[in-house]
C-alpha cells in the first residue's frame, strides 16, 4: 500500500521567500501525482497534475518535480504571498490510476 | 477544462437525520466515481469507487449501508450519509475519471462540508 509523507507539517515563512514542501513516498508505480491547495473550511483546489512519465509542472510561481527513484516530489514557490497560506496536499495515483493516496498536508503560513 | 461539481458545499444535519451529496461530471462522461472523506488532521482516505450502473465497492472499514452511493448516470454520482451521527462530520470529497485528458485524468470536486448536530 502506497504511504505518502509530507514534509514540514507546518511552515511559516515571511512574504516575499522562497519555499519547497516536499513529499515522499513508498511504491514508486504510480500513475500521476496532483498537488492541491485546501483553504480553511473550503475545497481543493488542483494546482499541478505530473504524469508519471514527466518530471516536472510548472505554473505561475508554482513549480512541481517528481523523481520516482527517491520516490519524492517538491513544490516549489517563488516569492511567496500572504494569498498563498494554506494547506497543500499531495496525492499519488496508483498505477491503475484510479485510487489516489493523500499525505496529511503541510500547513502554509507566509507573513505580510 | 473538465469540471467536477459538488453540492452542497457545506451542510448541516441534526443527527439521525440522513443528507445526500451530488457529484456532477459538468463536461465529460465519468465513467468511475470515487468518494474520499478527511477527518480532522489526517489525510484524505478513499471510501469507495463506483462504476455508472453498478454497485459501488466500498473500502475496508466503511459501511456500504451508512454510506450509500448511487452512479445512475454517466455525469452524476450521489453519496447519501444515512442516520448521520456527530462523527460523520467530516469533509467529504469526490473525484471523476473521465474520457478525456492524458490517461484518463482523474478530476476531483471542490469537496462538501458535513457537520452533524
Amino acid at each position: 500500500k502506497q504511504e505518502v509523507t509530507q514534509i514540514p507539517a507546518a511552515l511559516s515563512v515571511p512574504e516575499g521567500e522562497n519555499l519547497v514542501l516536499n513529499c515522499s513516498f513508498t511504491d514508486s508505480a504510480i500513475y500521476n501525482l496532483q498537488w492541491f491547495r485546501q483553504d480553511p473550511g473550503k475545497g481543493l483546489t488542483s494546482l499541478l497534475l505530473i504524469q508519471s512519465s514527466q518530471r516536472e509542472q510548472t505554473s505561475g510561481r508554482l513549480n512541481a518535480s517528481l523523481d520516482k527513484s527517491s520516490g519524492r516530489s517538491t513544490l516549489y514557490i517563488a516569492a511567496s504571498q500572504p494569498g498563498d497560506s494554506a494547506t497543500y496536499l499531495c496525492a499519488f495515483a496508483s498505477n491503475t490510476g484510479n485510487q489516489f493516496y493523500f499525505g496529511t498536508g503541510t500547513s502554509l503560513t507566509v507573513i505580510p | 477544462g473538465a469540471v467536477v461539481s459538488q453540492h452542497p458545499s457545506w451542510v448541516i444535519c441534526k443527527s439521525g437525520t440522513s443528507v445526500k451529496i451530488e457529484c456532477r461530471s459538468l463536461d465529460f462522461q465519468a465513467t468511475t466515481m470515487f468518494w474520499y472523506r478527511q477527518f480532522p488532521k489526517q489525510s484524505l482516505m478513499l471510501m469507495a469507487t463506483s462504476n455508472e450502473g453498478s454497485k459501488a465497492t466500498y473500502e475496508q472499514g466503511v459501511e456500504k449501508d451508512k454510506f450509500l452511493i448511487n452512479h445512475a448516470s454517466l455525469t452524476l454520482s450521489t453519496l447519501t450519509v444515512t442516520s448521520a451521527h456527530p462523527e460523520d462530520s467530516s469533509f467529504y470529497i469526490c473525484s471523476a475519471r473521465g474520457d478525456r485528458g492524458p490517461g484518463n485524468t482523474i478530476y476531483f470536486g471542490e469537496g462538501s462540508w458535513l457537520t452533524v448536530v
